[in-house]
């Protein structure tokens, strides 16, 4: 059982947009800043958002981020079939004292 | 380019320690802005951050694993290791070594490892 909640699923058609959804409480998001991973099986996880809402060098503006309250999620516009993987919301638990993650959320491009 | 590759054994028997090692190239592990993680990925589950360590070899561990683990650093040669004692079957996972953006061990981790399976049977 992962400390953030993140639906097992989502999927879309090339092209359109999609939204992941990371709900955690208020001793993680709420007060700690949240980033995102992409991974494809077998190859290194990429960090795709950090500090809620900022791009690494050589990430594509279609990938956004954004927070809430205790929950924080990924958009990812102009999909396509290379984005397929796994995608993990990360952040900082104050009351665990503890990096945790999100179970992980499973994009299929149609 | 920063690198970082991960080695060690593929199979451990249960009760025995687990021992990897994280190679860093492209760059210098002997640095005040970054701690070097470990994040483990059981078949079929989420990420599990196991700690991170600073060049200096201080270290911070997910408290459900700190009786178990330990995490060091070997500036002259660039990486750093874990052990992960007494393993059992709950183990088994994929383990990658990552570098924290940061120098206060809560992530994120912007370079990670491949990743390596450790399987964990008699």
């Amino acid at each position: 059982q992962s400390v953030l909640t993140q639906p097992p699923s989502v999927s879309a058609a090339p092209g359109q947009r999609v939204t992941i959804s990371c709900s955690g409480s208020s001793s993680n998001i709420e007060n700690n800043y949240v980033s995102w991973y992409q991974h494809l099986p077998g190859t290194a996880p990429k960090l795709l958002i950090y500090e809620n809402n900022k791009r690494p060098s050589g990430i594509p503006d279609r990938f956004s981020g954004s927070k809430s309250g205790t929950s924080a999620t990924l958009g990812i516009t102009g999909l396509q079939t290379g984005d397929e993987a796994d995608y993990y919301c990360g952040t900082w638990d104050s009351s665990l004292s503890a990096v945790v993650f999100g179970g992980g959320t499973k994009l299929t491009v149609l | 380019q920063l690198q970082l590759q991960e080695s060690g054994p593929g199979l451990v028997k249960p009760s025995e320690t687990l021992s990897l090692t994280c190679t860093v190239s492209g760059g210098s592990i002997d640095t005040n802005t970054n701690f070097w993680g470990w994040v483990r990925q059981p078949p079929g589950k989420g990420l599990e951050w196991i700690g991170s360590i600073y060049y200096t070899g201080t270290a911070s561990y997910n408290p459900s694993l700190r009786s178990r683990v330990t995490i060091t650093v070997d500036t002259s040669d660039n990486h750093f290791s874990l052990r992960l004692s007494s393993v059992t079957a709950a183990d088994t996972a994929i383990y990658f070594c990552a570098r924290d953006s940061y120098s206060l061990a809560r992530g994120p981790f912007d370079n990670w490892g491949q990743g390596t399976l450790v399987t964990v049977s008699s």
